[in-house]
């Protein structure tokens, strides 16, 4: 079975410094790993993604993640925070089931940033 | 883009009441999905559909039911609604492409049974 852990429901920044978001994942199979960030009262919008190849993604907004299998990490960072990144943060990991592919998600991580 | 829309942003039923929501999507995706999430809790899997009329339980189907009886549209049924079942809902939809794939989800539908 395939699952992810995130380590920190609450993380709390200041404004410019360093945003360092954890996501450990357990899979059988190569993992297919996402990050979500969800602004409030909206719904999910795709950070970025590992599937094969490179293990340092970037995405969207300046954030980045980099995927090491040795520590079974896929941890979301940003070198510089800013007052729009607060936001809550889901990593996630694609099931292996069929054409389904669906997704299974870690438990969240709220970002506040601090001015 | 892909869209995914959900009828409503905010709801209010009454204990007891059958509930629907609603959910349409406009990329011709084979996955269609309903997410509940709970603080502290993420995201929940409650049923999932891979074409139409085809539908499989996810982790925490109990109290809720599915139809699909078009590819772009996907409904979650509360038979009978209670007062747990007060949460954000969330639809979304991913293509089959051969390998996992990330999804594209709607706004979100904040439900409150009274």
């Amino acid at each position: 079975a395939q699952s992810v852990t995130q380590l920190g429901s609450h993380v709390s920044v200041s404004e410019g410094a360093l945003v360092l978001l954890r996501c450990n994942y357990s899979s059988s199979v190569p993992p297919y790993l996402f990050w979500y960030v969800q602004y409030p009262n909206q719904g999910l919008q795709l950070l970025l993604k590992y599937t094969t190849g490179a293990t340092l993604v970037k995405g969207i907004n300046g954030f980045e993640a980099e995927f090491k299998k040795s520590e079974t990490s896929f941890h979301l960072t940003k070198p510089s925070a800013h007052m729009s990144d607060a936001a809550e943060y889901f990593c996630a990991v694609s099931g292996y089931g069929g054409a389904t592919n669906k997704l299974i998600f870690g438990t969240g991580t709220l970002l506040a940033v601090q001015p | 883009d892909v869209k995914v829309t959900q009828s409503s942003r905010y709801l209010v039923k009454r204990t007891g009441e059958k509930v629907f929501l609603e959910c349409v999507q406009d990329m011709d995706h084979e996955n269609m999905f309903w997410y509940r999430q709970d603080p502290g809790l993420g995201l929940r899997l409650i049923y999932f559909s891979y074409d139409v009329k085809m539908k499989e339980k996810g982790d925490i189907p109990e109290g809720y039911s599915v139809s699909r009886e078009k590819k772009e549209r996907f409904s979650l049924i509360l038979e009978s609604a209670s007062t747990n079942q007060t949460s954000m809902y969330l639809c979304a939809s991913s293509p089959i492409t051969g390998g996992p794939t990330e999804a594209f989800f709607g706004q979100g539908t904040r439900l409150t049974v009274v």
